[in-house]
């Protein structure tokens, strides 16, 4: 059963710090790897995906990496601002059979401070 | 532009009450699936369906009905709405091909007092 791990949970940084959220995940037999965002109570806006051949895609600020042999993935955010502060799901798809199923970590929450 | 639009995004009812949560997609994806999202629980399947007529339940189906009569259209029925189904709820949908996006919808904020 793929479990998909977040960490640090919670991190809080000074405005135009550059930071890395990490994720780790069990099963290396993945299909491809997408970064979400959530600001609270509302939806998931997707940032990167990364295909399980690619190593890294990038969006603006956003640097995703892909290790598939380690089973880990890491986003990097560069020159955070305020408007970054969200959470910041990963997670990966797993086909069990007929079920094409995500399989997401819990969150980073992430806060920058002004 | 790709899209997967939820209805309604708040929504308060009553124990017992029958209700339906619509999500529709224009991007003629196959794959469609319900989520639930909890504090400390993350996100959890409810139902997923593969086409038109092929729905399955996923980790957390107690309580939940769903249809796939076409295949831009996946409902979420709960026949008898209870305080534990309170959530947050969100609505998926990706093509056959697993190595590409998944897109979901804005979410419903479902409170059952």
């Amino acid at each position: 059963k793929q479990e998909v791990t977040q960490i640090p949970a919670a991190l809080s940084v000074p405005e135009g710090e550059n930071l890395v959220l990490n994720c780790s995940f069990t099963d290396s037999a993945i299909y491809n790897l997408q970064w979400f965002r959530q600001d609270p109570g509302k939806g998931l806006t997707s940032l990167l995906l990364i295909q399980s051949s690619q190593r890294e895609q990038t969006s603006g600020r956003l640097n995703a990496s892909l290790d598939k042999s380690s089973g880990r993935s890491t986003l990097y955010i560069a020159a955070s601002q305020p408007g970054d502060s969200a959470t910041y799901l990963c997670t990966v798809p797993n086909s069990g059979g007929s079920n094409y199923k995500l399989t997401f970590g819990k969150g980073t929450l992430l806060t920058v401070n002004p | 532009e790709a899209q997967v639009t939820q209805n309604p995004r708040y929504l308060i009812t009553v124990t017992g009450k029958k209700l339906t949560v619509t999500c529709s997609q224009n991007m003629n994806h196959e794959y469609m699936s319900w989520y639930r999202q909890d504090p400390g629980l993350g996100l959890r399947q409810i139902y997923y369906s593969m086409n038109v007529e092929v729905t399955d339940k996923g980790d957390v189906p107690e309580g939940y009905k769903v249809s796939r009569k076409e295949k831009r259209n996946f409902p979420l029925i709960l026949e008898s709405p209870s305080p534990n189904q309170t959530s947050l709820y969100f609505c998926a949908s990706y093509h056959r091909a697993l190595d590409t996006e998944a897109f979901f919808g804005q979410g419903t904020r479902l409170t059952v007092v």
